[in-house]
């Protein structure tokens, strides 16, 4: 079965630092990955979406970046994090299924501060 | 205009009682999916149902299923004999078109909470 991993899973961040957050997914090939940033009581924003590696998608301008280094790892980065930045991340993926479904599932997210 | 609607920001339902979740879109397109996750305190979006547009069935999954109505454009989730753990946040998203768009748009979300 597949399953995906993010770390860490909380973490605190002065204002200007770095920040590298991880997604890796385990027992399926050339998955879709992407990244998602929910603020508090609210839906989902996608970030990022990549289809192979080293492709990526961005879907809002932000200070954020991302990666794709590996087929199954999926990181999402910045040079220099604003309090803006704060929320909960939650990467997913989803099989290249034919029919359409391409159901996405989620990892357990990272809730990030930015203090 | 919004493109998915959840009219209930909350909702309390005493346990075993079905349950009922609003869900309304807004597209042009013929082919599109939709989707219910469930997002536990814990914070992980869990994969519940979904239901294509081409579908002539109701989409089922244990004690979910999707009352689809599709001139209405409305995707209602309903929980059967809800339990407990049930108490979450419920979110409906769509997407649009074909294979390759991978853009899901989400509603706002419904808290559900049960009463034992």
């Amino acid at each position: 079965s597949q399953t995906i991993h993010q770390w860490p899973a909380t973490l605190v961040q002065p204002v200007g630092s770095p920040l590298s957050l991880e997604c890796t997914v385990e027992g399926t090939s050339n998955p879709n990955l992407y990244w998602y940033r929910q603020a508090a009581g609210r839906g989902l924003q996608l970030l990022f979406y990549s289809v192979g590696i080293g492709q990526i998608s961005s879907e809002v301008p932000q200070n954020l970046s991302a990666s794709r280094p590996q087929d199954r790892q999926f990181i999402l980065s910045s040079k220099k994090l604003l309090l803006s930045d704060s929320g909960f991340y939650l990467c997913a993926w989803s099989p290249l299924l034919a029919g359409g479904k391409d159901t996405q599932y989620f990892g357990p997210g990272t809730r990030l501060t930015v203090l | 205009a919004q493109k998915i609607t959840q009219t209930q920001p909350g909702m309390f339902v005493q346990e075993k009682e079905a349950v009922t979740l609003d869900c309304t879109y807004d597209t042009s397109d013929p082919s599109y999916g939709l989707f219910w996750y469930k997002q536990p305190s814990s914070g992980e979006m869990i994969f519940l149902i979904y239901q294509g547009s081409y579908d002539q069935q109701n989409a089922t999954e244990g004690r979910y299923s999707l009352n689809f109505q599709k001139a209405r454009k409305s995707a209602n989730l309903v929980i059967s004999a809800s339990q407990l753990g049930d108490s979450a946040m419920y979110f409906c998203a769509m997407r649009e078109g074909q294979r390759g768009n991978y853009q899901l748009i989400w509603g706002a979300g419904t808290k559900l909470i049960i009463k034992p």
